[in-house]
């Protein structure tokens, strides 16, 4: 069965610092896709990008980047110089291929600390 | 293009009662799914509609129901609520596919009394 672990449940940062949020998820599946969504206190879920598993490239997407390692069944989210406009309950999520649920991880809370 | 929409955003009811709660998806999107979300048990996968039928469901009573318009909007219901109904309901939408990116809603916030 799919499984997300967030281990890190909240994380306090100064403004300006670098964060690292960390995801570690299990599936058997060869074919699978990871997710992140952002959640701020308006309670919407924000998309933030999607990566299938054939796609270990890190992606950077202004001061957001993502490092994909499959050896290690890890998904882990960075944010650069971070703001108080990122402060916010982060989500890791998992897809399998096949059409199966979306499964999410416990989530993040990220306080930033002007 | 719209986000998605969900109505009622906030909802009070009493125990017993019954509920339904509306999802409008993105323009052109034909899946929609449910979820929960409690401080306890986080986000939860109630669940998943694709032109009308229902393609997966969670593990959840069967006082939760749902069903998709032909116009692809969603609705869920629950019946006979329980205190512990109380949660932020989130709907999603995405083209087609479960491994499709899914947008959300702001969601309806269900508080039983």
């Amino acid at each position: 069965a799919q499984k997300v672990t967030q281990a890190q449940t909240e994380i306090s940062v100064v403004e300006k610092e670098d964060v690292t949020l960390d995801c570690v998820y299990e599936t058997r599946d060869t074919t699978y896709y990871l997710f992140w969504y952002k959640q701020p206190p308006s309670g919407e879920l924000v998309f933030l990008i999607r990566r299938n598993s054939f796609d270990e490239q890190n992606e950077i997407s202004g001061r957001y980047s993502w490092n994909f390692q499959k050896s290690t069944s890890s998904f882990n989210f960075t944010i650069t110089a971070s703001q108080v406009v990122d402060s916010a309950v982060y989500f890791c999520a998992l897809s399998e291929e096949g059409n199966t649920p979306l499964v999410f991880g416990k989530g993040t809370r990220l306080s930033v600390i002007a | 293009k719209a986000g998605v929409t969900q109505t009622p955003r906030y909802l009070i009811k009493t125990r017993g009662q019954q509920v339904t709660l509306s999802c409008s998806p993105i323009s052109g999107h034909r899946s929609v799914s449910w979820y929960q979300q409690t401080p306890g048990q986080g986000l939860q996968f109630l669940f998943e509609y694709f032109s009308e039928t229902q393609r997966n469901k969670g593990n959840f009573p069967g006082r939760f129901s749902g069903r998709q318009f032909s116009n692809s909007r969603s609705e869920m219901n629950v019946s006979t609520l329980e205190l512990g109904d109380s949660a932020l309901y989130l709907c999603a939408s995405s083209l087609g596919l479960s491994t499709d990116e899914q947008y959300f809603g702001p969601g309806t916030r269900l508080t039983v009394t």
